[in-house]
């Protein structure tokens, strides 16, 4: 069965520092996702994409953090200058049609 | 904006049927999700309810009442596999097509 993939596991950083967290989406998916879970919290959207472009985003998303779909396959999350709390489990996600999302295992980063 | 309430927590014996509840108040309803999560990892998708009544998927159920703002997820047979947080998630028109807007989880115990 296909599912979403992301890279690394565990990413561990110094503050101030610029990290790229990557995602391959389901193969025959259009819309792709990146959700933010601190430890023991719930679930935060960030941000959503579609046909090339940033269709919704939260208030979570700003300047210091940005997506791009660079080929075919890879969806990435970049997150400019890392601030403490930026520490947290990012799930990339993907689905067909809005409904229906399904989940990536997830990047656990680390803001030291 | 939107409220999502489910409780803490509930604890179930093996075999037994649980119901784990979700009230909303949201603007431009267009579904609730349910995800269930195992100790940090991915969340899993379990069902999607769009319009009132029950979907059944084997052992989970999901029921939505759009009218009284409420669904809720049954488990059946319960499992202790089945020990994990349990997310419902709101599609609205105010946060946008795309986004999910999660519950802050209910946590199962299921023991032996």
């Amino acid at each position: 069965e296909p599912e979403v993939t992301q890279t690394p596991s565990h990413q561990v950083t110094q503050m101030g520092q610029e990290v790229i967290l990557r995602c391959v989406p389901i193969s025959n998916h259009l819309y792709f996702y990146w959700y933010r879970q601190i430890l023991g919290q719930k679930v935060e959207f960030l941000v959503s994409f579609y046909n090339n472009e940033i269709s919704e985003k939260s208030e979570i998303f700003d300047d210091q953090f940005s997506v791009e779909r660079p080929d075919g396959s890879n969806f990435t999350l970049k997150i400019r200058s890392t601030k403490l709390e930026d520490s947290a489990m990012y799930f990339c996600a993907s689905s067909v049609l809005a409904d229906t999302q399904y989940f990536g295992p997830g990047t656990r980063l680390t803001v030291l | 904006g939107q409220s999502l309430e489910q409780p803490s927590e509930v604890t179930a014996v093996e075999g037994a049927i649980v119901q784990i509840n979700c009230t909303y108040q949201t603007s431009g309803f267009y579904g609730l999700s349910w995800y269930q999560q195992h100790d940090g990892g991915a969340p899993t998708f379990l069902s999607y309810n769009a319009l009132d009544g029950l979907e059944e998927t084997g052992r989970f159920s999901s029921f939505l009442s759009r009218s009284d703002s409420y669904g809720y997820l049954l488990l059946q047979e319960l499992q202790m596999k089945d020990s994990a947080s349990y997310f419902c998630a709101v599609r609205d028109r105010d946060s946008g097509y795309s986004t999910l807007t999660f519950g802050k989880g209910t946590m199962l115990l299921v023991s032996p």
